[in-house]
């Protein structure tokens, strides 16, 4: 089956700074991650995804990379505040839109991302 | 829309008990997922169902089983509960035949 890998497992910044956080992916057939952050006593809150069709998606200060060849992609987080202190999580599946076949999310461990004011 | 809501949100429950939860989807949603999430083992895929159907299984035993109703409601049951079931379970609903996963606040099981 898949199997994401996610690194660093912390990460700490300065304000203003950027962050960058790295996941792995095993199963070449997977075509969908999605990027989720989970902060302390709350549920997951998907803040970007990226289809495999595309190979970079920007939403503000977040933008995801894609590289299917080496089977990766990267939160790229910048300016960050105070208030993107949260867990990260990235995710891969493998989706075939179509209502007769389901998917399944694999998440990697999560990086605590800590923003210093 | 309302987003997608769990019930209870905290279960005190003893080993050997079983104990059901419940998943309400955002309101034209047919996909229903379940996740555990646990420090050690992160967020860990159970199952999911589609128009009343199980679609698809991950790796927990069958202790774990879940349902869908007409209305897309998800519960899912744990018989004979173990320590090791103390975790966050956290649903997920989408429309089904897209990918987007919108989670639920998570229901809190502890087992003594």
């Amino acid at each position: 089956g898949e199997n994401v890998e996610q690194h660093p497992s912390t990460l700490s910044v300065q304000e203003g700074d950027s962050a960058v956080i790295k996941c792995t992916y095993s199963d070449s057939a997977s075509n969908y991650f999605p990027w989720y952050k989970q902060e302390l006593g709350k549920r997951p809150q998907l803040i970007i995804d990226i289809r495999s069709n595309v190979g970079e998606k920007k939403d503000q200060r977040i933008a995801v990379t894609l590289n299917k060849t080496a089977k990766h992609f990267s939160l790229h987080i910048t300016e960050t505040q105070p208030e993107d202190s949260a867990v990260y999580f990235c995710a891969a599946s493998i989706v075939l839109w179509r209502e007769t076949s389901g998917s399944r999310l694999t998440f990697g461990e999560g990086t605590q991302l800590t923003v210093n004011p | 829309k309302a987003g997608v809501t769990q019930t209870p949100r905290y279960l005190i429950k003893t080993r050997g008990q079983q104990v059901t939860l419940s998943c309400s989807p955002i309101s034209g949603h047919r996909s229903v997922s379940w996740y555990q999430q646990t420090p050690g083992q992160g967020l860990q895929f159970l199952f999911e169902y589609f128009s009343e159907t199980q679609r698809n299984k991950g790796n927990f035993p069958g202790r774990f089983s879940g349902r869908q109703f007409s209305n897309s409601r998800s519960e899912m049951n744990v018989s004979t509960l173990e320590l090791g079931d103390s975790a966050l379970y956290l649903c997920a609903s989408s429309r089904g035949d897209t990918d987007t996963q919108y989670f639920g606040p998570g229901t809190r099981l502890t087992v003594l």
